[in-house]
């Protein structure tokens, strides 16, 4: 079974500074997906960016970028330029490409917190 | 609707109680998911229907959990004799066809709490 491991339960950063949030993950899988998911206090999970293991390319979405390093299982997040409503529970999560392509697999998440 | 709309927010129910939790996707959603989130958590898989059919229950608890989507579009999560450690977040989410990749959108989650 895939597991996904979130090794900082808190992490905060200045407004305007770059913070860069760890995932790590297990998997005998070679194609799969990854995925960094925000969950402000209203508890809606919204994702915020999403990489295909195919894909050498790391993902990038606006101030949103990812380090995918397929051979060490690891999948860090950077915010840059952090802004107050980047302040959120942050998800990684995997899901397969193969047989259960469905389930999404999350780890235990981490508290972004970030000062004016 | 806009968006995925689950109800209730909130529920308190006394050990060994029923209820009932509700969510309606996206209008023309094939995927449908429930997942728990224990505090503190992440969340974790409960079940998936594609349509009405339920295509994986792998992740409910107990035979006290039971989930149904009739008519492929509203989803009912439904608890049985309530225990203290059913206290969690319940969150629905669909997606087009997440096999073909569609994107998960999540609702708000219900937050049952027992008593």
């Amino acid at each position: 079974a895939q597991t996904v491991t979130q090794s900082q339960p808190e992490m905060s950063v200045q407004e305007a500074e770059t913070v860069t949030l760890s995932c790590t993950y297990d998997t005998s899988e070679s194609d799969y997906y990854l995925f960094w998911y925000k969950q402000p206090p209203s508890r809606q999970m919204i994702l915020v960016i999403r990489q295909e293991a195919y894909k050498q390319q790391n993902a990038t979405e606006n101030r949103f970028s990812v380090n995918f390093q397929k051979a060490a299982k690891s999948f860090s997040l950077k915010i840059s330029d952090s802004q107050l409503g980047d302040a959120a529970m942050y998800f990684c999560a995997y899901r397969s490409s193969g047989g259960s392509n469905y389930k999404l697999t999350f780890g235990k998440g981490t508290l972004l917190t970030v000062n004016p | 609707g806009a968006g995925v709309s689950q109800s209730p927010r909130y529920k308190v129910a006394k050990r060994g109680q029923d209820v009932a939790l509700r969510c309606d996707p996206i209008s023309g959603h094939v995927s449908l998911f429930w997942y728990q989130q224990a505090l503190g958590q992440g969340p974790e898989f409960l079940t998936y229907f594609q349509n009405e059919a339920q295509l994986d229950k792998s992740g409910l608890p107990s035979d006290r959990f039971f989930a149904e989507r009739p008519e492929g579009s509203v989803s009912t999560l439904k608890i049985q004799r309530t225990q203290q450690e059913d206290s969690a977040v319940y969150l629905c989410a669909s997606s087009f066809y997440v096999e073909r990749g569609g994107e998960l959108f999540f609702g708000e989650g219900s937050r049952l709490t027992v008593l």
